[in-house]
Formats: structure tokens, sequence, C-alpha cells
């Protein structure tokens, strides 16, 4: 079992509330992913990173930011929540063509 | 355009029977191709990966063809148990961005009754 991990596991929040989804590694990957999943849907990547300082935006548009002050640590972040955000997020590092998944954070904007 | 088909979209078998999910490509150009197994409400895991160079690839009772000349891919489970019960993502790598992007099929829900 891959050493990443996310939280909040579940997150139930109402509209225009500020969230932060984090996600940690202990593996020292540099490149980490944040992806967007839809029940039934493919995953769709809406952020990457390739170390400390270095942030890009997906194919997916989306609201939302992420930082990499620490190699670790990859931290999503919604300003505003919207109903549209619902949805389920996958944090992900690689180290060559190997990529390991975090468990997921399920996020319900009411 | 580059995609991934997935076939079938959901697959109901009884436990000790075997099954085989079929994925269909346009990704150019290739680097590999992946096929993941993820749990309701968990992240994918990963079960084989296969080069261009690789038509087969097995991981205990799960094993991966490749035919790259007509860009398809199989995952066939034998003696299938409940535990396989989950969602079978097909995923190809193209090496036409430093990023190694990958573009993802929307699974194959195997469902493994007792």
């Amino acid at each position: 079992e891959a050493d990443i991990y996310q939280t909040p596991r579940y997150l139930v929040i109402g509209t225009g509330k500020k969230i932060t989804l984090e996600c940690s590694q202990t593996m020292g990957h540099d490149k980490m992913y944040w992806y967007q999943q839809d029940p039934g849907m493919e995953l769709h990547l809406i952020h990457y990173s390739y170390g400390v300082n270095s942030t890009e935006k997906g194919d997916l548009s989306s609201e939302s930011t992420v930082s990499r002050i620490r190699t670790e640590h990859f931290p999503l972040t919604l300003e505003s929540a919207r109903p549209s955000h619902t949805s389920q997020y996958l944090c992900a590092s690689s180290e060559l063509d190997e990529q390991y998944f975090g468990p997921g954070t399920r996020l319900t904007v009411t | 355009k580059n995609q991934v088909e997935q076939s079938p979209q959901s697959l109901i078998i009884l436990e000790g029977k075997n099954c085989t999910l079929q994925c269909n490509y346009t990704v150019s150009p290739f680097s590999n191709l992946r096929w993941y197994k993820q749990d309701t409400g968990r992240g994918p895991v990963s079960l084989t990966i296969m080069t261009f160079s690789e038509n087969t690839k097995s991981n205990g009772r799960y094993t991966a063809t490749l035919d790259a000349d007509t860009k398809q891919s199989s995952l066939h489970i034998t003696a299938s148990q409940l535990s396989d019960s989950a969602s079978y993502i097909c995923v190809v790598a193209d090496r036409g961005s430093t990023l190694g992007r990958l573009y993802f099929g929307r699974g194959t829900q195997l469902t493994v009754w007792p």
C-alpha cells in the first residue's frame, strides 16, 4: 500500500465556504497530482506539480488552487465552494512510470 | 483525439468464474498501458504496467495483454473472488509530454456474486 494520505475522507459543507483538502506523501516523490472523479466517469487531471514551488493547471478547468511549499505536501483549496464542486478528489504522486493514489476525499457541497 | 474506451461498462459473474475486460485506445504516441483496480470509496491501485514491447503481463490471478498494433488490451481475471468486486480502469500514458500525460477509461464495474 502506498504511503499517500488524504484528509478529510468525507466532507459536507455549505455553499460559499472556503475549504482545503489535504494530501501528504512520505515517499519523497517530486511529482504530485490532483484528480477529480464523478461516479462512473473517468478521472480528470485538475492540477499537478513537478516539485517544490511548481504548480500547473491540468486539463479540466477548476476553480480550485494548489500550493507546493514542501515536497511531501500538496493541498488543494476552494475559496468559495459551490454545489458544482461536489465530487471525489483524488491525490496522487509518481516515481518513474508508477503513480500512487491516495484514498480520496468525497466532497459534498449543499 | 486521444481516448480510452472500456467494455463492458459493467459485469456480474459468479465466484470462481473467469472473466475478461476490454480496453481500446487511440492515444499516440504510446508510452505504456496500465490497469488499475479501484475499490468503492478508495483510490486506484496499480495491477500491471505494460510498455510497447510487452504483450502479456501477470500479477497473481490478473493477466493483462496488449496488442499495440490494434491498440487493444484485455485484463483476464482467473478464479474470481468476492474481493475482486471493484472498478477496473484502463489507463494509457503518452510520451509526447514531459509530464507523461495519462488518459483514463471510465472503468468496468465488476461484481462477483457468491
